[in-house]
């Protein structure tokens, strides 16, 4: 099985502090996403990866950034925390090979700032 | 841009019965894949089932199957014999055909399926 472990189930930080959230995938997979989900908006991209070292925005890339230096490692960076950031992060990750390969999810990072 | 929408924020059946959630979405391209996502509470999500467009007959994976009507743009989820196990958020996902490899998803805002014993 497909196996996507996201570092922190929850994390507490503070206004303007730098924040790092990490994403392993064991699945050698070439795609890999972070979303945010909030209480009645769903899921939303944030941004993607589809190759060590290429990354593309996605619906809501304000206020982040992310770095894909080893394929099975996507990390999702909060440069100045705020609390409109408060939110559930979701990482993803599905295989490059062919157009209907499902995404695996994490567990999720529980995100909140103060 | 393609959207999707779930318009019942939430639903609840009773054990053992039939519920259907419903999945609409906005797209002009004529082939493209739609998928159903279950996230249990404080769970991890998992696919449910997918469909592609190009095909006529509707996916079906055990208790679960979709009603995917193209001209109407319609995904409903139909889940037989409710269990208790079932309850959880589920978002149903629309993905672009000129997506290429990245397999970019599109998510409805989800439903919230309460399963009463």
């Amino acid at each position: 099985d497909v196996k996507v472990t996201q570092s922190s189930r929850y994390l507490v930080k503070r206004t303007g502090e730098k924040v790092f959230l990490e994403c392993v995938q064991d699945m050698d997979h070439e795609n890999m996403f972070w979303y945010r989900q909030d209480p009645g908006l769903g899921l939303r991209l944030i941004y993607f990866s589809y190759d060590v070292k290429m990354k593309e925005k996605g619906d809501i890339p304000e206020g982040y950034s992310v770095s894909r230096e080893k394929k099975e490692r996507f990390s999702l960076i909060l440069e100045s925390a705020s609390t409109n950031q408060t939110s559930m992060y979701l990482c993803a990750s599905s295989s490059g090979q062919g157009v209907n390969q499902p995404q695996h999810f994490g567990d999720g990072t529980r995100l909140s700032i103060l | 841009a393609q959207t999707v929408t779930q318009s019942q924020p939430e639903m609840s059946v009773q054990e053992a019965e039939t519920v259907t959630l419903s999945c609409t979405y906005d797209t002009s391209e004529s082939d493209y894949y739609l998928f159903w996502y279950k996230q249990p509470p404080s769970r991890q999500m998992i696919l449910v089932i997918r469909q592609e467009a190009y095909k006529q007959q509707n996916a079906t994976e055990n208790r679960f199957s979709v009603n995917f009507q193209k001209a109407a743009k319609s995904f409903s989820l139909k889940i037989s014999d409710s269990q208790l196990g079932d309850a959880a958020m589920y978002f149903c996902a629309y993905r672009s055909p000129n997506g290429g490899a990245t397999n970019k998803l599109i998510f409805g805002t989800g439903t919230l399926l309460a399963v009463q014993p």
